[in-house]
């Protein structure tokens, strides 16, 4: 059963576009939802992250967007740049601090072209 | 800096041999995850750690073991490899405490089983 849904899977958008990734979760016990890059050959860094008690959060370009009801958070990268070309995970957590380990959504493959 | 170290970037194994997968960091975090990523299929956690000797399967233990003699080691076990276990396997690692924090991750081993 898969926890964590995100689409699309990949996404071409052109250069200074808003590429918007989107997630959905199932279990309510959530509670801590981050956003990974990964770039080929690099292990994932975390981008940002947010807890269901706000509904934004915003870092540079990157915002999240965070729906409890509707149990959805997406990610909004503003005026993208080549080097954005990535692979983004979104990922979610339950309480209980950092001895739990993330659960992943599939991945979404960007790509901002020039 | 967080510093997390995979023993190896490329690994070829034959099938049947018994492969260690080794991570060491230097940040003194309580937990430690290992994970495999496979191209459509994100990011799934094999195995965890949250204290020295203690393990707990992730979603996809069949076929890995693992070892954590020392807080900074933790150790991945393929005890026969299989060529479905060629994969890039990931190593992370998380502060303890009662919230949710960041993970670090290695660079990754992409292993390949013939």
């Amino acid at each position: 059963q898969q926890q964590v849904k995100q689409s699309p899977q990949s996404l071409i958008v052109q250069k200074g576009g808003i590429p918007i990734i989107n997630c959905a979760y199932e279990n309510t016990a959530f509670d801590y939802f981050p956003w990974y890059q990964q770039f080929p050959g690099k292990g994932p860094a975390l981008l940002i992250a947010i807890r269901p008690d706000v509904s934004e959060k915003k870092e540079g370009r990157f915002t999240i967007s965070f729906n409890k009801s509707a149990k959805q958070f997406s990610l909004h990268i503003m005026d993208s740049q080549p080097g954005d070309s990535a692979t983004y995970f979104c990922a979610a957590s339950k309480a209980g601090g950092g001895a739990d380990g993330l659960t992943f959504g599939k991945g979404t493959h960007l790509i901002i072209q020039p | 800096d967080v510093k997390v170290t995979q023993s190896s970037r490329y690994l070829v194994k034959r099938t049947g041999e018994k492969v260690f997968l080794e991570c060491v960091q230097d940040m003194d975090h309580e937990n430690m995850f290992w994970y495999r990523q496979d191209p459509g299929l994100g990011l799934r956690l094999i195995y965890f750690s949250y204290d020295v000797k203690m393990k707990e399967k992730g979603d996809i233990p069949e076929g890995y073991s693992v070892s954590r003699e020392k807080k900074e080691r933790f150790s991945l076990i393929l005890e026969s490899a299989s060529t479905n276990q060629t994969s890039m396997y990931l190593c992370a690692t998380r502060s303890g405490g009662v919230m949710n924090t960041e993970a670090f991750f290695g660079q990754g081993t992409r292993l390949t089983v013939v």
